[in-house]
């Protein structure tokens, strides 16, 4: 398996702009999660998706951020309008009920 | 604040000595995991104890659990300047799934 695959892996857009960051989790997965990571705020978790189903989503900034899982393969995470302090590294990961999670490279993302 | 929280917040040591951080909790878990993140890059797993469990090894590392204290700590033994990375604790506490991190560790290996 590819492991878990995240794009773009560096976004750079300007304030006012839609973003989508795209997640494909590793097959077989059922359980999947959109974190944040700035220097500020450290590892955030955003929302998490259970059996495609989103269970928690308190962790979503703002209602300018959304989260879809329409198949078992694929997510994303939508931020509509982007402001320069959503810049951060955004990660996707995947798991199997208790087991590890396996986390994407990453998203790279840069709002000036 | 977080359900796991590393000490310390920072640690420095030179190549051969050995690495300890401590994570803490707060709720019962089902298990504690530790992850690995090298500057830039994602979490990368290192090693998973679950609840009924008081110790894990896998090669340099040694991780104990102390549910009674709610603690665990990972032991880096031997460490190379590879080990410089950061290191997060996650808990696992009955919620489909869901781990939560604590804010890490950065080791530094000096070589």
């Amino acid at each position: 398996d590819a492991g878990v695959i995240q794009s773009p892996r560096h976004e750079v857009t300007e304030m006012g702009q839609e973003v989508t960051l795209r997640c494909k989790p590793i097959s077989g997965h059922n359980s999947l999660f959109w974190y944040r990571q700035t220097m500020m705020r450290g590892l955030e978790l955003l929302i998490y998706f259970n059996n495609n189903v989103p269970i928690d989503d308190s962790g979503m900034p703002e209602d300018r951020f959304s989260a879809k899982m329409p198949n078992a393969s694929f997510s994303t995470l939508k931020i509509q309008p982007s402001e320069p302090r959503d810049s951060a590294v955004y990660f996707c990961a995947s798991r199997t009920g208790y087991d590890e999670q396996y986390f994407g490279p990453g998203t790279r993302l840069t709002v000036t | 604040s977080q359900q796991g929280e590393e000490d310390p917040q920072a640690l420095s040591i030179q190549e051969g000595e050995n690495a300890t951080m401590n994570c803490s909790y707060k709720t019962s878990i089902n298990n504690l995991q530790w992850y690995r993140q090298n500057s830039g890059r994602g979490l990368v797993h290192l090693i998973l104890i679950r609840s009924n469990e008081r110790e894990k090894h896998s090669g340099r590392l040694r991780v104990t659990l102390d549910t009674s204290k709610k603690s665990s700590s990972l032991l880096i033994t031997a460490s190379r300047a590879a080990d410089t990375a950061s290191y997060f604790c996650a808990t696992d506490s009955g919620n489909a799934g869901k781990s939560t991190f604590g804010d890490g560790t950065t080791l530094t290996v000096k070589p």
